[in-house]
């Protein structure tokens, strides 16, 4: 069966430090690959996606970036966070057209 | 990008009455739409998805309703449990593209 592993489950970073948030997926060969932040009592804002190794769309321009340097691996990082960049980050694959697995997702919180 | 979005951002309903969550979308090329289910601190939950070319789809106490003439889309949850409290999204894919769009989210509370 299929899982997805999302890392670290919860951050603390101050402003003006990297991040590298990481997510893994088991048991489905070349999928369709998301990263989402959701803001407390907002829905989910697509960041980034990818369909293939090296290959990312970008949604929304922002502070962050998004690699796939294997084909079940998917980083989001950043140089510099900003305070604005605190949320809940979700990563997220989907065979095909469909999303239907969500990792759990990493709290982070920019001070 | 796309707009999703639900009529009521939250709804209580006595534990064993029907839940009825709407939803509405902007894309009259989307096809396809999924519900989630996100508990507090978890990733959303696949609940049920539908395809533009249905009006309806049920699954285990769960009814989703796609009315494409005026863009609405809708999960029923029958005999609500305290279990079913959560937030509540759906998401549209646009024909044209691997993204889906999610809307801000009904948070549903079940009364005992």
């Amino acid at each position: 069966s299929q899982t997805i592993h999302q890392w670290p489950a919860t951050l603390v970073q101050p402003v003006g430090s990297p991040l590298s948030l990481e997510c893994t997926v088991e048991g489905t060969s070349n999928p369709n690959l998301y990263w989402y932040r959701q803001a407390a009592g907002r829905g989910l804002q697509l960041l980034f996606y990818s369909v293939g190794i090296g290959q990312i769309s970008s949604e929304v321009p922002q502070n962050l970036s998004a690699s796939r340097p294997q084909d079940r691996q998917f980083i989001l990082s950043s140089k510099k966070l900003l305070l604005s960049d605190s949320g809940f980050y979700l990563c997220a694959w989907g065979g095909g057209f469909n999303i239907q697995y969500f990792g759990a997702g990493t709290r982070l919180s920019v001070l | 990008g796309e707009s999703v979005g639900l009529h009521l951002p939250t709804l209580s309903v006595q534990e064993g009455d029907n839940s009825i969550i709407n939803c509405a979308y902007s894309n009259s090329a989307s096809d396809y739409f999924i519900w989630y289910k996100q508990e507090s601190g978890k990733g959303p939950q696949f609940i049920i998805d539908i395809r533009s070319n249905m009006d309806k789809r049920q699954g285990q106490r769960v009814t989703v309703l796609l009315n494409k003439t005026v863009k609405h889309l809708s999960l029923q949850i029958a005999a609500t449990q305290p279990g079913d409290s959560a937030v509540y999204f759906c998401a549209e894919r646009a024909n044209t593209g691997n993204q889906f769009y999610f809307g801000t989210g009904t948070s549903l509370t079940v009364i005992p």
